[in-house]
């Protein structure tokens, strides 16, 4: 079956630093890939997603970034952090019709 | 715009009662629905995912239904248990791009 691995599950992170969020895929190929970010008593909000190696869609403009260097394999970086840029973020991955996985999610802090 | 609606915000049952959450969408090409159960803290899990050909489909206590004419879909939970306390989101697919309801938060109380 198909696990979305997700790392580290929280961060505190100072305004101004740069991140990286690393997602990986077990469990199937070619999935679908999504990065969510949701904040505190919200719902979710799809901030990129991607259909393949190289291939990314993104929904809202921000000061965030993402890629997929491998097929199993979805970062969410930022090179300078907001205070806004707190909140849950969850990677998710699924093909078609299927169920979408969602991993344990990151929980980012930025002061 | 494509949007996902959900409705009530917040729920509030008493153990063993049933619920029906409700969902409309405007999102089109419309390729699947689907319903999530998500605990505090966590990410969400998958309770039932409907193409536009299907009506009804179920998961024990949980019945999703889609009427893709009226573009709304309900989820029914019978003889809530406690363990039912979560948010309920539903979630439309455009092709490769899921659109997420801002999610029902329901609490059952003893």
């Amino acid at each position: 079956s198909q696990t979305i691995h997700q790392w580290p599950a929280t961060l505190v992170q100072p305004v101004g630093s740069p991140l990286s969020l690393e997602c990986t895929v077990e469990g199937t190929s070619n999935p679908n890939l999504y990065w969510y970010r949701q904040a505190a008593g919200r719902g979710l909000q799809l901030l990129f997603y991607s259909v393949g190696i190289g291939q990314i869609s993104s929904e809202v403009p921000q000061n965030l970034s993402a890629s997929r260097p491998q097929d199993r394999q979805f970062i969410l970086s930022s090179k300078k952090l907001l205070l806004s840029d707190s909140g849950f973020y969850l990677c998710a991955g699924g093909r078609d019709n299927s169920p979408l996985h969602f991993g344990n999610g990151t929980r980012l802090t930025v002061t | 715009k494509n949007q996902v609606e959900q409705s009530p915000q917040s729920l509030i049952i008493l153990e063993g009662k049933n619920c029906t959450l409700q969902c409309n969408y405007t999102v089109s090409p419309f390729s699947n629905l689907r319903w999530y159960k998500q605990d505090t803290g966590r990410g969400p899990v998958s309770l039932t995912i409907m193409t536009f050909s299907e009506n009804t489909k179920s998961n024990g206590r949980y019945t999703a239904t889609l009427d893709a004419d009226t573009k709304q879909s309900s989820l029914h939970i019978t003889a809530s248990q406690l363990s039912d306390s979560a948010s309920y989101i539903c979630v439309v697919s455009e092709y490769d791009k899921l659109i997420f309801g801002t999610g029902t938060r329901l609490q059952v109380f003893p």
